[in-house]
Protein backbone atom coordinates (compact mmCIF):
# COMPACT_ATOMS: atom_id res chain seq x y z
CA UNK A 1 0.00 0.00 0.00
CA UNK A 2 1.33 3.36 -0.36
CA UNK A 3 2.51 5.13 2.11
CA UNK A 4 4.68 8.44 2.61
CA UNK A 5 6.31 8.52 6.59
CA UNK A 6 8.06 11.85 7.55
CA UNK A 7 10.74 12.37 9.66
CA UNK A 8 10.17 13.59 13.27
CA UNK A 9 9.47 16.70 14.70
CA UNK A 10 11.93 19.79 15.13
CA UNK A 11 13.06 22.07 17.40
CA UNK A 12 14.76 25.44 15.76
CA UNK A 13 16.46 28.72 16.37
CA UNK A 14 15.16 31.81 14.06
CA UNK A 15 17.87 32.01 11.59
CA UNK A 16 18.31 28.52 11.21
CA UNK A 17 17.68 25.80 8.92
CA UNK A 18 15.08 22.61 8.89
CA UNK A 19 15.27 19.64 6.53
CA UNK A 20 12.33 17.11 6.40
CA UNK A 21 12.12 13.66 4.88
CA UNK A 22 9.43 12.01 3.27
CA UNK A 23 9.88 7.95 2.89
CA UNK A 24 7.34 7.05 -0.29
CA UNK A 25 6.56 3.51 -0.64
CA UNK A 26 4.41 0.77 -2.44
CA UNK A 27 3.89 2.60 -5.23
CA UNK A 28 6.17 3.93 -8.52
CA UNK A 29 8.92 6.05 -7.39
CA UNK A 30 9.39 8.38 -10.31
CA UNK A 31 5.58 8.47 -11.78
CA UNK A 32 4.15 10.52 -9.02
CA UNK A 33 4.86 14.08 -8.21
CA UNK A 34 5.44 15.00 -4.42
CA UNK A 35 4.39 18.25 -2.98
CA UNK A 36 4.55 20.10 0.69
CA UNK A 37 1.66 21.73 2.27
CA UNK A 38 2.04 23.22 5.59
CA UNK A 39 -0.34 24.38 8.45
CA UNK A 40 0.12 26.90 11.31
CA UNK A 41 -0.98 26.36 14.56
CA UNK A 42 -5.04 26.71 14.21
CA UNK A 43 -4.66 28.29 11.03
CA UNK A 44 -5.52 26.88 7.25
CA UNK A 45 -3.21 25.07 4.73
CA UNK A 46 -0.62 26.47 2.39
CA UNK A 47 0.98 25.15 -0.59
CA UNK A 48 4.94 25.16 -0.60
CA UNK A 49 5.75 23.76 -3.75
CA UNK A 50 6.27 20.59 -5.89
CA UNK A 51 8.92 18.38 -7.36
CA UNK A 52 9.15 16.03 -10.17
CA UNK A 53 11.19 12.89 -8.87
CA UNK A 54 11.59 12.05 -12.53
CA UNK A 55 14.11 14.62 -13.15
CA UNK A 56 14.13 16.31 -10.23
CA UNK A 57 12.52 19.49 -11.24
CA UNK A 58 11.07 22.08 -8.70
CA UNK A 59 8.67 24.69 -8.28
CA UNK A 60 8.23 27.58 -5.75
CA UNK A 61 5.44 30.15 -4.91
CA UNK A 62 6.73 32.98 -5.37
CA UNK A 63 6.56 34.19 -1.31
CA UNK A 64 9.12 30.95 -0.46
CA UNK A 65 11.60 31.11 -3.83
CA UNK A 66 14.36 32.27 -2.05
CA UNK A 67 13.89 30.01 1.19
CA UNK A 68 12.55 26.52 -0.07
CA UNK A 69 14.58 23.78 -1.60
CA UNK A 70 13.34 20.46 -2.70
CA UNK A 71 15.14 17.57 -3.32
CA UNK A 72 14.38 13.66 -3.98
CA UNK A 73 16.96 10.46 -3.35
CA UNK A 74 15.49 8.34 -5.64
CA UNK A 75 17.85 5.42 -4.23
CA UNK A 76 16.53 5.46 -1.23
CA UNK A 77 12.72 6.73 -2.28
CA UNK A 78 12.69 9.75 0.05
CA UNK A 79 11.91 13.22 -0.67
CA UNK A 80 13.05 16.60 0.96
CA UNK A 81 12.13 19.63 1.88
CA UNK A 82 14.86 22.14 3.24
CA UNK A 83 13.25 25.62 4.63
CA UNK A 84 16.07 28.19 5.25
CA UNK A 85 15.68 31.22 7.52
CA UNK A 86 13.33 30.16 9.68
CA UNK A 87 11.57 32.58 11.45
CA UNK A 88 8.50 32.28 14.54
CA UNK A 89 5.79 32.05 11.43
CA UNK A 90 7.67 29.07 10.47
CA UNK A 91 6.25 27.29 13.72
CA UNK A 92 3.39 24.52 11.47
CA UNK A 93 3.14 20.87 10.35
CA UNK A 94 4.47 20.45 7.37
CA UNK A 95 3.29 17.72 5.37
CA UNK A 96 3.95 15.76 2.01
CA UNK A 97 1.37 15.18 -0.28
CA UNK A 98 1.02 12.91 -3.68
CA UNK A 99 -0.44 14.21 -6.56
CA UNK A 100 -2.79 11.68 -8.43
CA UNK A 101 -1.40 11.30 -11.95
CA UNK A 102 -4.82 12.16 -14.11
CA UNK A 103 -7.10 14.01 -11.53
CA UNK A 104 -4.23 16.11 -10.36
CA UNK A 105 -5.03 15.99 -6.62
CA UNK A 106 -3.57 15.09 -3.17
CA UNK A 107 -4.45 11.26 -2.85
CA UNK A 108 -2.36 10.29 0.10
CA UNK A 109 -0.27 12.55 2.50
CA UNK A 110 2.58 11.93 5.52
CA UNK A 111 1.74 11.76 8.74
CA UNK A 112 3.36 15.63 9.28
CA UNK A 113 6.35 17.02 11.07
CA UNK A 114 5.95 19.37 13.81
CA UNK A 115 8.38 22.15 13.17
CA UNK A 116 8.35 24.38 15.99
CA UNK A 117 11.06 28.01 15.62
CA UNK A 118 11.76 29.48 18.69
CA UNK A 119 14.53 31.07 20.64
CA UNK B 1 -2.32 34.26 -6.65
CA UNK B 2 -5.87 32.62 -7.47
CA UNK B 3 -7.63 33.99 -4.13
CA UNK B 4 -10.36 31.05 -2.48
CA UNK B 5 -12.63 32.90 -0.84
CA UNK B 6 -14.72 30.17 1.40
CA UNK B 7 -17.57 30.59 3.70
CA UNK B 8 -18.96 30.25 6.33
CA UNK B 9 -15.72 30.05 8.21
CA UNK B 10 -17.84 28.58 10.72
CA UNK B 11 -21.06 26.31 10.81
CA UNK B 12 -23.39 24.85 13.61
CA UNK B 13 -25.70 21.82 12.79
CA UNK B 14 -27.12 18.78 13.68
CA UNK B 15 -27.07 15.41 12.99
CA UNK B 16 -29.17 15.06 9.97
CA UNK B 17 -29.12 18.63 8.70
CA UNK B 18 -28.57 19.14 5.25
CA UNK B 19 -25.12 21.82 5.30
CA UNK B 20 -23.20 23.42 2.16
CA UNK B 21 -20.02 25.14 2.39
CA UNK B 22 -19.20 27.64 -0.60
CA UNK B 23 -15.52 28.14 -2.30
CA UNK B 24 -15.56 31.48 -4.80
CA UNK B 25 -12.15 31.56 -7.03
CA UNK B 26 -10.61 35.22 -7.69
CA UNK B 27 -10.64 34.09 -11.22
CA UNK B 28 -11.63 31.25 -13.25
CA UNK B 29 -10.29 27.71 -12.63
CA UNK B 30 -12.57 25.73 -14.68
CA UNK B 31 -13.72 22.72 -12.86
CA UNK B 32 -10.12 22.11 -11.18
CA UNK B 33 -11.28 22.37 -7.55
CA UNK B 34 -10.80 19.64 -5.06
CA UNK B 35 -12.42 19.46 -1.29
CA UNK B 36 -10.24 18.28 1.89
CA UNK B 37 -11.98 17.15 5.17
CA UNK B 38 -9.77 17.56 7.93
CA UNK B 39 -9.97 16.11 11.15
CA UNK B 40 -7.77 17.23 14.37
CA UNK B 41 -4.41 15.99 14.12
CA UNK B 42 -4.81 14.49 11.09
CA UNK B 43 -3.99 15.14 7.55
CA UNK B 44 -6.75 16.12 4.91
CA UNK B 45 -8.65 13.50 3.25
CA UNK B 46 -9.59 14.32 -0.31
CA UNK B 47 -13.57 14.22 -0.75
CA UNK B 48 -14.33 15.84 -4.25
CA UNK B 49 -12.31 16.05 -7.26
CA UNK B 50 -12.88 18.73 -10.92
CA UNK B 51 -15.47 20.24 -8.87
CA UNK B 52 -17.82 17.20 -8.70
CA UNK B 53 -16.43 13.99 -8.86
CA UNK B 54 -16.41 12.08 -5.89
CA UNK B 55 -13.17 10.37 -4.41
CA UNK B 56 -13.36 6.09 -4.31
CA UNK B 57 -14.84 5.38 -0.81
CA UNK B 58 -16.53 8.46 0.14
CA UNK B 59 -19.93 8.30 1.13
CA UNK B 60 -22.54 9.52 -1.01
CA UNK B 61 -24.10 11.70 1.21
CA UNK B 62 -20.97 14.34 -0.03
CA UNK B 63 -21.64 15.65 -3.28
CA UNK B 64 -19.76 19.17 -5.14
CA UNK B 65 -21.06 21.32 -7.61
CA UNK B 66 -20.03 24.49 -9.43
CA UNK B 67 -21.27 27.54 -11.58
CA UNK B 68 -18.54 29.78 -13.02
CA UNK B 69 -16.13 30.85 -10.45
CA UNK B 70 -18.56 29.80 -7.53
CA UNK B 71 -18.53 26.02 -5.84
CA UNK B 72 -20.49 24.46 -3.03
CA UNK B 73 -19.97 21.33 -0.76
CA UNK B 74 -23.08 19.84 0.30
CA UNK B 75 -23.41 17.08 2.92
CA UNK B 76 -27.16 16.03 2.69
CA UNK B 77 -27.52 14.33 6.19
CA UNK B 78 -24.80 15.39 8.41
CA UNK B 79 -23.43 12.49 10.05
CA UNK B 80 -21.02 12.32 13.49
CA UNK B 81 -18.60 11.11 11.72
CA UNK B 82 -18.80 14.39 9.53
CA UNK B 83 -17.51 17.14 12.29
CA UNK B 84 -14.43 18.09 10.54
CA UNK B 85 -12.97 21.14 9.00
CA UNK B 86 -13.67 20.87 4.83
CA UNK B 87 -10.71 23.26 2.59
CA UNK B 88 -11.76 24.01 -1.08
CA UNK B 89 -8.73 24.06 -3.35
CA UNK B 90 -7.95 25.20 -6.59
CA UNK B 91 -5.17 23.29 -8.79
CA UNK B 92 -5.75 24.76 -12.25
CA UNK B 93 -2.26 27.15 -11.85
CA UNK B 94 0.90 27.47 -9.41
CA UNK B 95 0.48 28.79 -6.59
CA UNK B 96 -2.11 25.99 -5.92
CA UNK B 97 -4.12 27.82 -2.84
CA UNK B 98 -6.55 26.72 -0.74
CA UNK B 99 -9.48 28.45 0.61
CA UNK B 100 -9.52 29.63 4.60
CA UNK B 101 -11.34 26.45 6.01
CA UNK B 102 -15.14 25.64 7.47
CA UNK B 103 -15.04 24.05 10.73
CA UNK B 104 -18.44 22.10 10.90
CA UNK B 105 -19.64 21.97 14.99
CA UNK B 106 -22.35 19.88 16.25
CA UNK B 107 -24.83 22.53 17.75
Amino acid sequence: QVQLVQSGAEVKKPGASVKISCKASGYMFTRYYIHWVRQAPGQGLEWLGIINPGGGGTSYPQKFQDRVTMTRDMSTTTFYMELSSLRSEDTAVYYCARERKVERVFDHWGQGTLVTVSS
Amino acid sequence: DIQMTQSPSTLSASVGDRVTITCRASQSISSWLAWYQQKPGKAPKLLIYKASNLEIGVPSRFSGSESGTEFALTISSLQPDDFATYYCQQYSTYPWTFGQGTKVEIK
